[in-house]
């Protein structure tokens, strides 16, 4: 079964800083390109970062680049947000995904539960 | 960054009764490998996203038939056949064409 758990979410002040952590397992995690997507209380979807299977490429939100950084662990099945400068407008729901696109045909996407990250 | 807007924003429906839901994007989402990456996930309320719909018509597995996507460069469609009690929550579309990935707002369906 595949399964995508968020952790290290918490309160902070403006300014601080915060990791998230995503531990997968059920599938092989080094086969996939991985993201990161918030939802601010209330709020829709948005897309914030994605890494590549072996973590060599990263692409960011403008609202977040300079501010974050996606990484990888594929050999302890992890995906990582790390989170500096924090603003009250990143306050939200961060969830980790993968296969979003939906790139190749029959391979379905998976979200986590999702980690809260407080900021004030 | 690519808009998407989605209608209605909000949708009172009636059990068994079909309903529809438009999104629409700023830019063609006809990506240079001929691929329309343009997605549709609902989230259930207190839930994280599912995808239901990936490149305009497919569905994901273990999603009903009543559920299909439909439409080509800018405009698409999501129709429900006959909507259930577990269909409420809201419908976003997504593409994933353009760098950044973009969501639409969101449509609220609910039952009247």
């Amino acid at each position: 079964e595949v399964q995508l758990v968020e952790s290290g979410g918490g309160s902070v002040q403006p300014g601080g800083s915060l990791r998230l952590s995503c531990a997968a397992s059920g599938f092989t995690f080094s086969n996939y390109w991985m993201h990161w997507v918030r939802q601010a209380p209330g709020k829709g979807l948005v897309w914030v970062s994605r890494i590549i299977s072996d973590g060599s490429v990263t692409y960011y939100a403008d609202s977040v680049k300079g501010r974050f950084t996606i990484s990888r662990d594929n050999a302890k099945n992890t995906l990582y947000l790390q989170m500096n400068s924090l603003r009250a407008e990143d306050t939200a729901m961060y969830y980790c995904a993968r296969s979003i696109r939906g790139v190749q045909n029959g391979v379905k996407s998976y979200w986590g539960q999702g980690a809260l990250v407080t900021v004030s | 960054d690519v808009v998407m807007t989605q209608s209605p924003l909000s949708l009172p429906v009636t059990l068994g009764q079909p309903a529809s839901i438009s999104c629409r994007s700023s830019q063609s989402l006809v990506y240079s490998d001929g691929n329309t990456y343009l997605n549709w996930f609902l989230q259930r309320p207190g839930q994280s996203p599912r995808r239901l719909i990936y490149k305009v018509s497919n569905r994901d597995s273990g999603v009903p038939d009543r559920f299909s996507g439909s439409g080509s460069v800018t405009d698409f469609t999501l129709k429900i056949s006959r909507v259930e009690a577990e269909d409420v929550g809201v419908y976003y579309c997504m593409q994933g064409t353009h760098w950044p990935f973009t969501f639409g707002p969101g449509t609220k369906v609910d039952v009247k």
